[in-house]
C-alpha cells in the first residue's frame, strides 16, 4: 500500500528554521517526483516545491525561494523541506505528495496526512 | 504564474442532484488540468487528471471536462460523502497553481 507520513512540523519563532521529512512506503521512491504543497489555515492549497525523481533538479514558489530547499535521499525513501527564515505567512499545513510521472509534474496522485507548521512569537 | 478561478466559491445541492463545478485558467493550458477532493481535515485526493481521465478507484458519477482556458467537473448524482472542497490545478506552467476551491455542502 502507497504511503507517505510526514513529520517534523512544531511551532517556531519567526526567523527560525525547521526541516521537515516524509517518509514513503509501498512503491519505487527513487522512480517518482515528488512535491511538497502548504495550506494555510481556512485557506486553499498552495504548491510550494518539486524535485525530480532523482533529485537532479528543484523547483520553488516565489514565496519560498531562497529560504525553502526540498531535497530527498533515495537511500531512506525520505523527502525533505528545510524550511529558514520563517515568516509569519508560513504557518499552514505541509503536505508532500508523489508525482506521477519522473522528472516533470502531471499530477499528485499520492498525499500524506500532512504535518503542521506554526510560525509565531 | 497562470491564474485559475474557480465558481462557485460555495454550492449548497442535495443528494441526487447534479453537481457542476468550473474553472477558467487565465491562458490556453490545453487539458493540463487536475481536479482534486479535499474532505474536512484530510488531505487532498485526486479524482480526474488531463481534464477528463478518471483517477483508478474513483466512482463514474465524477467527471471532467474541457480544453484550452474553460473547464468542468460534475458529480452526476451528489452522494452525502461527496462533502468536501473541489479543487482544480493546473500544471501548464511552472509553477502549478491551484484554484481557490469550491465548497460544497448538503442542502
Amino acid at each position: 500500500q502507497v504511503h507517505l507520513v510526514e513529520s517534523g512540523g512544531g511551532v517556531v519563532q519567526p526567523g527560525g528554521s525547521l526541516r521537515l521529512s516524509c517518509a514513503a512506503s509501498g512503491f519505487t521512491f527513487s522512480s517518482y517526483a515528488m512535491h511538497w504543497v502548504r495550506q494555510a489555515p481556512g485557506k486553499g492549497l498552495e504548491w510550494v516545491a518539486f524535485v525530480r525523481y532523482d533529485g537532479s533538479d528543484k523547483y520553488y514558489a516565489d514565496s519560498v525561494k531562497g529560504r525553502f530547499t526540498i531535497s530527498r535521499d533515495n537511500t531512506k525513501n525520505t523527502l525533505y523541506l528545510q524550511m529558514n527564515s520563517l515568516r509569519p505567512e508560513d504557518t499552514a499545513v505541509y503536505y508532500c505528495a508523489k508525482e506521477y510521472y519522473d522528472y516533470i509534474w502531471g499530477r499528485m496522485d499520492v498525499w500524506g496526512k500532512g504535518t503542521t507548521v506554526t510560525v509565531s512569537s | 504564474d497562470v491564474q485559475m478561478t474557480q465558481s462557485p466559491s460555495s454550492l449548497s445541492a442535495s443528494v441526487g442532484d447534479r453537481v457542476t463545478i468550473t474553472c477558467q485558467a487565465s491562458r490556453d493550458i490545453t487539458n493540463y488540468l487536475n481536479w482534486y477532493q479535499q474532505k474536512p481535515g484530510k488531505a487532498p485526493k485526486l479524482l480526474i487528471y488531463d481534464a477528463s481521465d478518471l483517477e483508478t478507484g474513483v466512482p463514474s458519477r465524477f467527471s471532467g471536462s474541457g480544453y484550452g482556458t474553460d473547464f468542468t467537473f460534475t458529480i452526476s448524482s451528489l452522494q452525502p460523502e461527496d462533502i468536501a472542497t473541489y479543487y482544480c490545478q493546473q500544471y501548464d506552467n511552472q509553477p502549478p497553481t491551484f484554484g481557490q476551491g469550491t465548497r460544497l455542502e448538503i442542502k
